[in-house]
């Protein structure tokens, strides 16, 4: 079954540093986003993207955030600079016509 | 006022056991997901319903539009049914998923 993948599975940076965290999601689709779930926490929406450019994102997604499909395959969400509050799992999703909503392992973000 | 609630939040069964996990949700949907989550672990769908009743192996899924609330039944419960069960919905197609607060299941032995 296809699958929406996401690398690193884990990493860990220092405050104030860029992170960028990579999904690959189901070749025919066309809906791609970013969720995140801090620890304990239920999981927020960040971020919708389609056709190139984002169609909504959630008041979480300040200027620190951006997100980007750099080819055919790749979708990206890039924090700018770090924050200890940053910490949590980032799940990527995708859907198109006809199919189901597929989400990725997640990357686990820890700031240090 | 959170959008989907999920009730119980914690749940232990003895395996075996019959167990149901409702939702209730407030506001007009598409389709209503049922997801599971491992501890420290990814997002697996379980089912995405719009109308009526699913049924996958031991677990079945129920929606009643009318009364905005959706069940999750899992029969003969077993110690690797244990997970957070999370209820999520859509306002319309290909929009983003409204996560429930989830519930927590522990089936033992």
């Amino acid at each position: 079954e296809p699958e929406v993948t996401q690398t690193p599975s884990h990493q860990v940076t220092q405050m104030g540093q860029e992170v960028i965290l990579r999904c690959v999601p189901i070749s025919n689709h066309l809906y791609f986003y970013w969720y995140r779930q801090i620890l304990g926490q239920k999981v927020e929406f960040l971020v919708s993207f389609y056709n190139n450019e984002i169609s909504e994102k959630s008041e979480i997604f300040d200027d620190q955030f951006s997100v980007e499909r750099p080819d055919g395959s790749n979708f990206t969400l890039k924090i700018r600079s770090t924050k200890l509050e940053d910490s949590a799992m980032y799940f990527c999703a995708s859907t198109s016509t006809g199919s189901g909503y597929t989400f990725g392992s997640g990357t686990r973000l820890t700031v240090v | 006022k959170n959008e989907v609630e999920q009730s119980p939040q914690n749940l232990t069964a003895q395996e075996g056991e019959f167990i149901t996990i409702n939702c209730s949700y407030s506001v007009g949907i598409s389709a209503l997901h049922w997801l599971q989550q491992h501890p420290g672990g990814g997002i697996v769908s379980l089912f995405m319903l719009s109308s009526g009743k699913k049924k996958h192996g031991r677990l079945i899924a129920t929606i009643n539009i009318q009364e905005k609330h959706s069940s999750l039944h899992i029969t003969a419960s077993h110690p690797r049914d244990s997970a957070v069960y999370i209820c999520a919905v859509q306002k319309t197609s290909y929009d983003k998923v409204i996560f429930g607060p989830g519930t927590s299941l522990s089936v033992i032995p």
